[in-house]
């Protein structure tokens, strides 16, 4: 089974300053990867997905992540942080089930808090 | 365009009681998913259908049924709760018959508290 490890629970940066979450995934086969992102009292909406195309993909609000084979991970960036980041962050992979149906599997999630 | 909408938003059970999650989508999307999501554990899959007539067990579907009647709905019933089901409930549906890279589409959650 497909699974994504995302390093630390909370991050806190500086309004202004480099934004760096980090998503380590395991899978025996190419994955299909996704940031999602949870404002909140909301429910989770769709940052960038990366579906072997490009290794740096770009996604809504400035965020980008870049596919690294060779380190498994899938780490997302944003130059320069802003207050309206504030938010909750889940690393997801697509995966199979018992009954060979597809499912997303998600990370547990970091809690990113901008410091004005 | 409504999206995936959730009721209610709030909920406040008895152990034992029983209750039904609404989610709807008007979308017209053949996948629909119940997800639970637990400080610390991210989100788990309960349910899923890929159709109408069609369910399919998650991660931790004990506790949980659903049934898919039509493309729109896909309900989530609590037939006898228990403190262990205090969460907040997302539904997530999106097209189906695509590529796995397919996004889901999020209602905003249920908050259920059992005591």
């Amino acid at each position: 089974a497909q699974s994504v490890t995302q390093l630390g629970s909370h991050v806190s940066v500086s309004e202004g300053a480099l934004v760096l979450l980090r998503c380590n995934y395991s899978s025996s086969v190419p994955p299909y990867l996704f940031w999602y992102v949870q404002y909140p009292n909301q429910g989770l909406q769709l940052l960038l997905k990366y579906t072997s195309a490009a290794t740096l993909v770009k996604g809504i609000n400035g965020f980008e992540a870049e596919f690294k084979k060779s380190e498994t991970s899938f780490h997302l960036t944003k130059p320069s942080a802003h207050m309206s980041d504030a938010a909750e962050y889940f690393c997801a992979v697509s995966d199979i089930d018992n009954n060979g149906n597809e499912k997303l599997t998600f990370g547990t999630g970091t809690r990113l808090t901008i410091i004005p | 365009n409504a999206g995936v909408t959730q009721t209610p938003k709030f909920q406040v059970l008895k152990t034992g009681q029983s209750m039904t999650l609404q989610c709807a989508q008007d979308m017209n999307h053949e996948y629909m998913s119940w997800y639970r999501q637990d400080p610390g554990m991210g989100l788990r899959l309960i349910h899923y259908s890929v159709g109408a007539g069609i369910t399919d067990q998650g991660e931790v579907p004990n506790g949980y049924n659903v049934s898919r009647s039509t493309t729109e709905d896909f309900p989530l019933r609590l037939l006898s709760a228990a403190p262990s089901q205090t969460s907040v409930y997302f539904c997530a549906s999106s097209y189906s018959g695509q590529p796995p890279e397919r996004p889901l589409h999020f209602g905003n959650g249920t908050r259920l508290t059992v005591t």
